[in-house]
């Protein structure tokens, strides 16, 4: 089945130990996002890809960073994780063919900072 | 700034009842609407989308979208224990690869 697999599903890490969250999907959609979500909160974007051409949030603090080397593969990297970045960190898909941007998220990677 | 408004429950309601979620939108821009369900610790399943004004049915599930008043919702019916879950609504941009979310309603359906 097509989906978005995002692993590990859960990342423990020490305050200020890089960290890296990865994401592929065989839907083949040219658009990938980050967003982070805190418990009861909406998740919120970070980045967002539309092919190669990369897009950040201006909110999004300078301690997250996203790689996209194929279609199929995007990353996150916490260069420093503080106590206040543990959350759910999800990745979402998206195609515009259809014409509305329906949005297919994977399973999510819940960081825990110690 | 965009944003989506919903209130963030819980709205408890017993087994077989109608569920109705709310939600109201910021930006006239936006052209399509989505219900996503996501259950506790798990990430968003979507239900539902809507972009003409009116109602969409799907099983159990209606989404109504009023773009003159910027209120979009969704009907449950029958109402299950395994519908409990927090429900997120969310509008696209006007290019529509952006969604914006709202906070969520948490809804509790008991036996």
């Amino acid at each position: 089945d097509a989906m978005v697999i995002q692993n590990p599903r859960y990342q423990v890490t020490q305050f200020g130990k890089p960290v890296t969250l990865s994401c592929s999907q065989t839907l083949n959609h040219n658009v990938m996002y980050w967003y982070q979500q805190k418990s009861s909160q909406a998740p919120k974007l970070l980045f967002h890809y539309y092919d190669k051409d990369f897009n950040n949030e201006a909110d999004t603090p300078d301690n997250f960073q996203s790689r996209r080397p194929n279609t199929s593969f995007c990353f996150l990297d916490i260069r420093s994780p503080g106590l206040g970045d543990a959350a759910m960190y999800l990745c979402a898909t998206s195609t515009l063919e259809q014409g509305w941007g329906e949005q297919f998220f994977g399973p999510g990677t819940r960081l825990t900072v110690l | 700034q965009k944003e989506v408004e919903q209130n963030s429950g819980p709205l408890s309601v017993p087994e077989g009842a109608i569920a109705s979620l709310n939600c109201t939108y910021s930006d006239r821009g936006s052209q399509s609407f989505f219900w996503y369900r996501q259950y506790s610790g798990k990430s968003p399943e979507l239900i539902m989308f809507i972009y003409s004004n009116g109602d969409k049915e799907d099983g159990r599930f209606t989404a109504q979208l009023n773009k003159a008043s910027q209120y979009v919702s969704l009907l449950i019916r029958d109402s299950q224990p395994s519908d409990s879950a927090t429900y997120l609504c969310a509008a696209d941009d006007n290019a529509g690869n952006m969604l914006t979310f709202g906070g969520g309603t948490r809804l509790m359906v008991k036996p």
